[in-house]
């Protein structure tokens, strides 16, 4: 039973461009999450969706970031015009349900904006 | 808005010592998870408290919940090496499974 999937794992990005993060959760999973960490620091939440809806977005930046869990296919974190401070390893987890419990997390892409 | 604070922030200890990092929350935690994070990896569960008080062993590893539920602890009985990483408190309190994490504290362990 493959784990939480994210790709790219690594991605370079210059100052202006768009970078995409995809996250395909565990089989079985409806939810999903978004999460930051800035080197050396701890991971803050960004959103959180099911199929087709954002639950919870209060943690991501008013511009630039968006985020989508389609139908089909995998949720995608998009961040527009990237700047420096975007670089930052970006983790999506998953669960079963909406009840309390355990997140399942990816290994994370790991964003470097020249 | 809520903050977890986990101290300290980072500790080295020699192999065979032992290791607490302790989590402080400004307000009353719903449920607690314990997170690990190893060098250059992901955040993998440790466990879950949810009971006022509540301690629970996994072989070397001790959590306990306050009574208050406003802290909890993780504590490390002989350290190995293997033990290295960023040990992660994580408050489930609010939408669903959202989970708001503490700071953190990375334990070094060496021979």
């Amino acid at each position: 039973n493959a784990g939480v999937m994210q790709n790219p794992r690594h991605l370079v990005r210059r100052r202006g461009q768009e970078a995409r993060l995809r996250c395909s959760p565990m089989k079985g999973h409806s939810h999903v999450y978004w999460y930051r960490q800035l080197p050396e620091e701890g991971l803050k939440f960004m959103v959180y969706l099911q199929k087709e809806n954002i639950i919870d977005e209060s943690g991501m930046p008013k511009e630039r970031f968006s985020a989508e869990f389609p139908k089909e296919g995998p949720s995608i974190l998009r961040i527009q015009q990237v700047v420096r401070g975007d670089s930052a390893a970006y983790f999506c987890a998953s669960s079963p349900s909406a009840v309390h419990g355990e997140l399942f997390f990816g290994e994370g892409s790991r964003l470097t904006v020249l | 808005g809520q903050q977890v604070m986990q101290i300290p922030q980072y500790q080295h200890v020699q192999e065979g010592e032992d290791f607490t990092t302790y989590c402080n929350s400004s307000t009353t935690l719903s449920n607690i998870q314990w997170y690990k994070q190893r060098p250059g990896g992901h955040p993998v569960f440790l466990i879950q408290l949810v009971k006022s008080g509540e301690v629970k062993k996994q072989k070397r590893l001790t959590f306990q919940f306050g009574e208050a539920k406003k802290n909890s602890s993780l504590h490390i009985t002989a350290t190995q090496t293997t033990d290295v990483g960023t040990y992660f408190c994580a408050d489930t309190t609010g939408t669903a499974s959202k989970l708001t994490f503490g700071t953190g504290t990375r334990l070094q362990v060496t021979l």
